[in-house]
């Protein structure tokens, strides 16, 4: 069956521009979760979904980054104004549920590049 | 908090050799770990996972690992590498208690097999 997918696969952009990174889950996986690695950080938790529950947001960095997942399905993780140092991979994931035994199986990744 | 610590960022190996990868984790409860894998370019691919049913875990492609408590370790094995292993293999936790339901990562560690 289909994986979890993720668009754009790179993008590349200015400095202060806004980009919006695209995740589509496993179909029947009810958490959804984002991560970035990067080659300072590592992989760091940004933020996950489970089902209509308010998200957990404690990764995210800064309030430059904000995610949505509509219809409880199809997520997109926006970033305002960025910044160099946002440029990182960023790794999408889905679960049937969340919860700490649950494997969470990963996208290829968005690739963001900021100029 | 949870957090895992990978012994050896990089491990080269002969082909047919042994495959070792050290992982221990700071807990104050059983936590739930796991073993990814990760080639150039992809997303993370599970390769196994602990969650307290048996201590000696079998996984994916030949890997096993162990879980020790009284070692706090859960290293990666593998009797004899073959070339396609080389990739980037990282340890994760997820609260045991349920509490935290995101992967916390280690540093990971860059696997290289050598002919």
């Amino acid at each position: 069956g289909a994986g979890v997918s993720q668009s754009p696969s790179n993008k590349v952009t200015e400095k202060g521009k806004d980009v919006e990174l695209r995740c589509d889950p496993i179909s029947g996986h009810t958490a959804l979760y984002w991560y970035r690695q990067s080659l300072g950080q590592g992989l760091e938790f940004l933020i996950y979904f489970q089902g209509n529950s308010a998200p957990d947001k404690s990764g995210l960095p800064s309030d430059r980054f904000s995610a949505e997942r509509t219809g409880g399905s199809v997520s997109t993780l926006t970033i305002q104004r960025t910044q160099q140092e946002d440029s990182a991979v960023y790794l999408c994931a889905s679960s049937l549920v969340a919860g700490g035994n649950q494997p969470q199986h990963f996208g290829d990744g968005t690739r963001l590049s900021i100029l | 908090a949870q957090s895992v610590t990978q012994l050896g960022s990089h491990v080269s190996v002969s082909e047919g050799a042994l495959v070792l990868l050290r992982c221990n984790y700071s807990s104050s409860v059983p936590p739930y770990l796991f073993w990814y894998v990760q080639y150039p370019n992809q997303g993370l691919q599970l390769l196994l996972k602990y969650t307290s049913a048996a201590t000696l875990v079998k996984g994916i492609n030949g890997f096993e690992a162990e879980f020790k408590k009284s070692e706090t370790s859960f290293h990666l094995t593998k009797p004899s590498a073959h070339m396609s292993d080389a990739a980037e293999y990282f340890c994760a936790v997820t609260g045991g208690s349920g509490s935290a339901r995101q992967l916390t990562f280690g540093s990971g560690t860059q696997l290289t097999v050598l002919p």
